[in-house]
C-alpha cells in the first residue's frame, strides 16, 4: 500500500520556470512532511519540512503549501536553475524523527 | 546541517560472502537511525529502525537474520548483508536523527554482488 502518493514522475523545466511537484497522503497520522532532494549516487538532502498547523513554508527558492482536509502538500521551486535538477522525495512520519515514508520521487531536468 | 557518513561508498563482494556497511553521526549523537534500500530509479524503502542499545525493529518482509543490524553506540550503526546474493544488490542509505528530531542523510553505499 503506497502511503504517500507524489506525482509527477518526471518535470520538464525552462530555466527561471517554476517547479512543482505534489504529494497526497493516506495515514491521516502523519503530521511531519519533509521534502528531500537527491542526486545521482548521493543520499538525499533535506530540503525543507512543514507541519500540519501550518499551511505554507518558504525558504529561499523553495516554498511547500500544505491542504490539511485534502490532504495533500506541494513543493514549489521558484526561479528554476539547472543545479535544481535531481530528484526530490516528499516524505511523511508521525513525528518528526519517526521513520519516513518516501513517496515515488519526481526526477527533475532544468534546462538552461 | 548535520553530517552522516557511510562507509563504504561502494562495495564489491562475492555471492555467499558477507559485507559490513558503517553508518556515523559526525557531529551529532544520534538515539535512532534507520537504514533504507533504494533500487536504481525507485524511491527509499525503509528496512529497519536502529536504536542504540536495543535490537533493531524491521519492516515486513525484510530478513532480519539476513540483514544484521547493530548500534553499538550513539555515533554508529551497522548493516551486515550477511551470505550476499546478486539480488541484493543496491544501494544501501542510513539516516540519522538529532535531537531536534531531523532526519539527515548518508551519501548511501553501492553493493553490487557478482
Amino acid at each position: 500500500q503506497q502511503q504517500v502518493k507524489q506525482s509527477p514522475q518526471s518535470l520538464i523545466v525552462q530555466k527561471g520556470g517554476i517547479s512543482i511537484i505534489n504529494c497526497a497522503y493516506e495515514n491521516t497520522a502523519f503530521d511531519y512532511f519533509p521534502w528531500y532532494q537527491q542526486f545521482p549516487g548521493k543520499g538525499p538532502a533535506l530540503l525543507i519540512a512543514i507541519r500540519p498547523d501550518v499551511s505554507e513554508k518558504k525558504e529561499g527558492r523553495f516554498t511547500i503549501s500544505f491542504n490539511k482536509s485534502a490532504k495533500q502538500f506541494s513543493l514549489h521551486i521558484m526561479d528554476s536553475q539547472p543545479g535544481d535538477s535531481a530528484t526530490y522525495f516528499c516524505a511523511a512520519s508521525r513525528a518528526a524523527g519517526n521513520k519516513l515514508t518516501f513517496g515515488g520521487g519526481t526526477r527533475v531536468l532544468v534546462k538552461p | 546541517g548535520a553530517v552522516v557518513s557511510q562507509h563504504p561508498s561502494w562495495v564489491i563482494c562475492k555471492s555467499g560472502t558477507s559485507v559490513k556497511i558503517e553508518c556515523r553521526s559526525l557531529d551529532f549523537q544520534a538515539t535512532t537511525m534507520f537504514w533504507y534500500r533504494q533500487f536504481p530509479k525507485q524511491s527509499l524503502m525503509l528496512m529497519a529502525t536502529s536504536n542504540e542499545g536495543s535490537k533493531a525493529t524491521y519492516e515486513q518482509g525484510v530478513e532480519k537474520d539476513k540483514f544484521l543490524i547493530n548500534h553499538a553506540s550513539l555515533t554508529l550503526s551497522t548493516l551486515t548483508v550477511t551470505s550476499a546474493h546478486p539480488e541484493d544488490s543496491s544501494f544501501y542509505i542510513c539516516s540519522a536523527t538529532t535531537r531536534l528530531f531531523l532526519a539527515f542523510f548518508g551519501q548511501g553505499t553501492r553493493l553490487t554482488v557478482v
